[in-house]
């Protein structure tokens, strides 16, 4: 089973806050991702993080930044959420060998902006 | 640019029925294959994988062959559980890309 967390599970907040989606992996993978799951399913790549000092963003536009301080931790931060902010937002964790290296998913945190 | 078409849902299904989920998709290069799935209320897992041509990956009584000849990684199953309920999805990894490029997810159900 993987180790890898997301808090909180369920976030509730209104426009304007700023929040930090946390996520942290006990399997020393460096490489980490989020991933942001819209409510049709389909999952869009936001940021990844090939280790630590490393951010990238991904495929799909994203409001939100990462930072990767130490090697366990990839927090997401909204600086000024918006009710478009309304997702579920899953992070991965991936061994740094091979070509066919699995990733493996936190529960998630669904977001909810009013 | 690469993508993955997988067949659109819901799927509902009565326990004991043959399942096939379609995924095919586009690419340059060669691709790792995957299948994940999404139970409810959970992240995704891991389901099976192949890495080549002819490949087939099994888990859990699924079984998907990495057929490039008609660029396809269809998800089989010959007698599904109600537990075998959740939203799969098909995913790609281009060859020397870190990056994982998901299909839209298929909804399955299986009633008793």
């Amino acid at each position: 089973e993987a180790d890898i967390y997301q808090t909180p599970r369920y976030l509730v907040i209104g426009t304007g806050k700023k929040i930090t989606l946390e996520c942290s992996q006990t399997m020393g993978h460096d490489k980490m991702y989020w991933y942001q799951q819209d409510p049709g399913m389909e999952l869009h790549l936001i940021h990844y993080s090939y280790g630590v000092n490393s951010t990238e963003k991904g495929d799909l536009s994203s409001e939100s930044t990462v930072s990767r301080i130490r090697t366990e931790h990839f927090p997401l931060t909204l600086e000024s959420a918006r009710p478009s902010h309304t997702s579920q937002y899953l992070c991965a964790s991936s061994e740094n060998r091979g070509i066919d290296n699995e990733q493996f998913f936190g529960p998630g945190t669904r977001l909810t902006v009013l | 640019g690469d993508s993955v078409t997988q067949m659109e849902g819901p799927v509902t299904l009565s326990e004991e029925a043959f399942l096939t989920i379609n995924c095919t998709y586009t690419a340059t290069g060669y691709p790792s294959l995957f299948w994940y799935v999404q139970y409810p209320g959970e992240g995704l897992q891991l389901l099976l994988k192949a890495t080549k041509a002819d490949d087939k990956g099994s888990n859990k009584g699924f079984e998907a062959t990495y057929r490039k000849e008609t660029t396809s990684f269809h998800l089989e199953k010959g007698s599904v559980q109600v537990s075998d309920s959740a939203v799969y999805f098909c995913a790609l990894r281009p060859g020397g890309s870190e990056k994982l490029v998901f299909g839209k997810g298929t909804k399955l159900t299986v009633n008793p």
